[in-house]
């Protein structure tokens, strides 16, 4: 079946990049769907980040699309995400998921979630 | 940017019983709405998508009904098992995706 694992760094200073990458198993991301980021702060609720079609395409969050970054790689059946100029606000439980059809949709597949803290 | 309410914030609910949470769109989003349920260190699972199907594994006494901007999850019967944190999230809006702030079932 599907799934999918987030990896990445679990620290990240302020003012730097979170880079982190979703491994896609049991699917090829080169047939289709949109790709989804989504976070969610400690105690709090979820926030979508944005989405990338393996084409490229991509959609991002308004409050967010100016620091975020969404990115395929096929090759390696795999999606990125980066998120600039972090700061405390951006620490969260980071999500990457599948929908439940080849379009924006609701999001039927999860990976377990990485955590990220920003701090110094 | 399409804002989704949850209503309420917490519902106190004893086994058994029915639960009804609410969602409220700002802005109509017909019948593109999912429901999910979210335990303690878990990701969030599909319960309802188009607003009323039940997602695959789904239980019969998950049910969502609602359109445009006002929505429901019904719980017929709370199990143990059901006492969570439930999201609506709309799609109709592809530049923006969003979800609800959330409602918490606990035990009464």
């Amino acid at each position: 079946q599907v799934q999918l694992q987030e990896s990445g760094p679990g620290l990240v200073k302020p003012s730097e990049t979170l880079s982190l990458t979703c491994a896609v198993s049991g699917y090829s991301i080169s047939s289709g769907y949109y790709w989804g980021w989504i976070r969610q702060p400690p105690g709090k609720g979820l926030e979508w980040i944005g989405s990338i079609y393996h084409s490229g395409s991509t959609y991002y969050n308004p409050s967010l699309k100016s620091r975020v970054t969404i990115s395929v790689d096929t090759s390696k059946n795999q999606f990125s995400l980066k998120l600039s100029s972090v700061t405390a606000a951006d620490t969260a439980v980071y999500y990457c998921a599948r929908p439940l059809i080849p379009r924006l949709d609701a999001f039927d597949i999860w990976g377990q979630g990485t955590m990220v803290t920003v701090s110094s | 940017e399409i804002v989704m309410t949850q209503s309420p914030a917490t519902l106190s609910v004893s086994p058994g019983e029915r639960a009804t949470l609410s969602c409220r769109a700002s802005q109509s989003v017909s019948s593109n709405l999912a429901w999910y349920q979210q335990k303690p260190g878990q990701a969030p699972r599909l319960l309802i998508y188009g607003a009323s199907t039940r997602a695959t594994g789904i239980p019969a006494r998950f049910s969502g009904s609602g359109s445009g901007t006002e929505f429901t999850l019904t719980i017929s019967s709370l199990q143990s098992e059901d006492f969570a944190v439930y999201y609506c999230q709309q799609y109709n809006n592809w530049l923006a995706l969003s979800f609800g702030g959330g409602t918490k079932v606990e035990i009464k």
